[in-house]
């Protein structure tokens, strides 16, 4: 099983809705991020979460809200999507002994 | 602010070729360096690192080598496969302490049999 698992896998959506992406891992991580990646962007970070209790904006929050409900489980929300939101999102957990992150399979998100 | 930066792709060789993706970076002191590696349909995973000044990472025959004096992380097989068709991405994580992940644009490299 995979140890980092991202809901849905891809979704098509209208401008205006709320939307939600779901990320479970079975690592025992503490700390999770949520990116974007878009064509010749690179992956940019929107939010992190060092524990349960503690979340950060990253470099493009806007337009975005998080929840971490659990350690396992982490969330991203689009309030209100609009297209410039279509991209492929990825969930990632790290480990802070060997320094590296690793990631979900992603989640496309089409906004029309 | 810390940034990376990696040659534009995509990059085609045929198999068995020799591969150079250069990457270069800016940061203050002594940043730890990754290369992570994405094939078709997955999330990024680990590909090699380094965490300080000459220290070689190397894994699956790639191997980078962090030059402080050129602020660089190169990476480099000498003979690819049609399997290492992927995207790379190298990446920075400032000194001192837990700090956010930079990535770079990514390289697209498509191997050719």
């Amino acid at each position: 099983d995979a140890d980092v698992t991202q809901t849905p896998r891809n979704r098509i959506t209208k401008t205006g809705k709320r939307i939600m992406l779901e990320c479970s891992q079975t690592k025992g991580h503490d700390r999770m991020y949520w990116y974007r990646q878009d064509p010749g962007l690179g992956l940019r970070l929107i939010y992190y979460s060092f524990d349960v209790k503690d979340i950060n904006k990253g470099e493009i929050s806007d337009g975005y809200s998080v929840s971490r409900q659990a350690q396992a489980k982490f969330s991203l929300s689009l309030e209100s999507a609009i297209p410039n939101q279509t991209a492929l999102y990825f969930c990632a957990t790290s480990d802070l002994r060997t320094d590296t992150q690793y990631f979900g399979p992603g989640t496309r998100l089409t906004v029309l | 602010g810390d940034s990376v930066t990696q040659m534009e792709g995509p990059v085609t060789l045929s198999e068995e070729a020799f591969l150079t993706i250069n990457c270069t970076y800016t940061a203050t002191g002594y940043p730890s360096l990754f290369w992570y590696v994405q094939y078709p349909g997955e999330g990024l995973q680990l590909l090699l690192k380094a965490t300080k000044a000459d220290d070689k990472g190397s894994n699956k025959g790639f191997e980078a080598t962090y030059r402080k004096e050129t602020t660089s992380f190169h990476l480099e097989k000498g003979s690819v496969q049609v399997s290492d068709s992927a995207v790379y991405f190298c990446a920075l994580r400032p000194a001192g302490g837990y700090q956010k992940v930079t990535f770079g644009t990514g390289t697209k490299l498509q191997v050719i049999p």
